[in-house]
């Protein structure tokens, strides 16, 4: 089981990002995946989920009406666009597969390695 | 929201000692609740789901206990790889949160 993530860089307030994700090594279209950040030395914090079918989709109030959580089964990818990007935002933003398939969000299970997105000019 | 309160902020023990780390939630969250561990550097690893369940590959050196709004983790004779930072997270609601987190260190 294995999630890549990609796409984080420096990005200047305002600006956009779209983060992916690409699963391998389970069934990537019946579990929920969520996205979770972790700004520079701090902890952990919970930003979307999206259920496997993306007919259960949440989102943290800090992103909501800025980020967008979809999925594409068909190519086993997870994706987060960001727009309105603030510098509250800069963080490492993991990949991450639900532990129970078919659930509407149960526990964290496998992480990916994190990118990294800065918000800065 | 509910807020998850994790005490101490940090625990400095020698190896084989037990570690008891607390996680205390603002208002009933039943058993839905999680341990991660995160070394520096790495990604979170799940231990422990719904307060007591090990997830697959952790060692039973690893146990929690608890339910409603008090949940405890527990480490028994602590292994040099055990020294991390440990976050509880809960599912009972949304939005999903997690503990502000207890460094585990070496005394």
């Amino acid at each position: 089981v294995q999630l890549v993530e990609s796409g984080g860089g420096v990005v200047q307030p305002g600006g956009s990002l779209r983060l992916s994700c690409v699963a391998s090594g389970f069934t990537f279209s019946t579990y929920g995946m969520y996205w979770v950040r972790q700004a520079p030395g701090k902890g952990l914090e919970w930003v979307t989920f999206i259920q496997y079918d993306e007919t259960n989709i949440k989102y943290a109030d800090s992103v909501r009406g800025r980020f967008t959580i979809s999925r594409d089964n068909s190519k086993n990818t997870l994706f987060l666009q960001m727009n309105s990007l603030r510098a509250e935002d800069t963080a490492v933003y993991y990949c991450v597969k639900d532990l129970i398939t078919g659930t509407p969000g149960y526990y964290m299970d496998v992480w990916g390695k994190g990118t990294t997105v800065t918000v800065s000019s | 929201e509910i807020v998850l309160t994790q005490s101490p902020a940090t625990l400095s023990l020698s190896p084989g000692e037990r570690a008891t780390l607390s996680c205390r939630a603002s208002q009933s969250v039943s058993s839905y609740l999680a341990w991660y561990q995160q070394k520096p550097g790495q990604a979170p690893r799940l231990l422990i789901y719904d307060a007591s369940n090990r997830a697959i590959g952790i060692p039973a050196r690893f146990s929690g206990s608890g339910s409603g709004t008090d949940f405890t983790l527990t480490i028994n004779s602590l292994e040099p790889e055990d020294f991390a930072v440990y976050y509880c997270q809960q599912r009972g609601n949304w939005p999903r949160t997690f503990g502000q987190g207890t460094t585990v260190e070496i005394k």
